[in-house]
């Protein structure tokens, strides 16, 4: 069966930091990659997605992600996080040609100002 | 485009009880995917509806159910709540084509509560 791992739980960093949560998914075929982030009380929003071609893909709010085929991971990053970047962020692999996301844990992201 | 809605967004149900949770996808999304969220189990894949046809189910026992109008809104049902049902449940709704790249959208959830 599909998984996904998310390396870390609970991430705490000061403003201005840099970020990279880990995430690695065990499925062999095509696989469309991606990052969702839930603010306090928000819903589940899109931060990114990958479907194909350049493995690197910018998302909303300066986070990017990189996919590496041969590691079966999509991590996210962001270069200088901010207060406002507090939130839980999940990442998810969907099997292409089919409509079942599978999530990852969730990482707990506090952001110090 | 209105986004995903879902009514109501909190509910409190004794054990035994039944509920049903609406959904109703952005316009002319004809799938309508239910996740369960948990403090323990994070987000589980509770089943997708498209055209009024269950396309995928996940490991969840038969009390969980569902159903899609023809108009792709979305209902599910819980029948006989026990307490680890408490969750905030969430409808996500896409174009539907299993084919192509296409990601899913999220609602804000219906918190429910079982006592």
């Amino acid at each position: 069966a599909q998984s996904v791992s998310q390396h870390n739980h609970h991430v705490i960093l000061s403003e201005a930091a840099s970020l990279e949560l880990g995430c690695n998914y065990s499925y062999g075929g095509t696989v469309n990659l991606f990052w969702y982030v839930q603010y306090p009380g928000q819903h589940l929003q899109l931060l990114l997605k990958y479907f194909s071609g350049d493995p690197l893909v910018k998302g909303i709010k300066g986070f990017e992600a990189e996919f590496i085929k041969s590691k079966f991971s999509f991590n996210l990053r962001k270069p200088s996080v901010q207060w406002s970047d507090t939130a839980e962020y999940f990442c998810a692999v969907k099997k292409y040609g089919g409509n079942k996301l599978v999530f990852g844990a969730g990482t707990i992201l506090r952001v110090k100002s | 485009k209105a986004g995903v809605t879902q009514t109501p967004r909190y509910l409190i149900k004794t054990r035994g009880q039944q509920v049903t949770l609406s959904c109703s996808p952005i316009s002319g999304h004809r799938s309508v995917s239910w996740y369960q969220q948990t403090p323990g189990q994070g987000l589980q894949f509770l089943f997708e509806y498209f055209s009024e046809t269950q396309r995928n189910k996940g490991n969840f026992p038969g009390r969980f159910s569902g159903r899609q109008f023809s108009n792709s809104r979305s209902e599910m049902n819980v029948s006989t709540l026990e307490l680890g049902d408490s969750a905030l449940y969430l409808c996500a709704s896409s174009p539907g084509q299993l084919e192509g790249n296409y990601e899913q959208y999220f609602g804000p959830g219906t918190r429910l509560t079982v006592t």
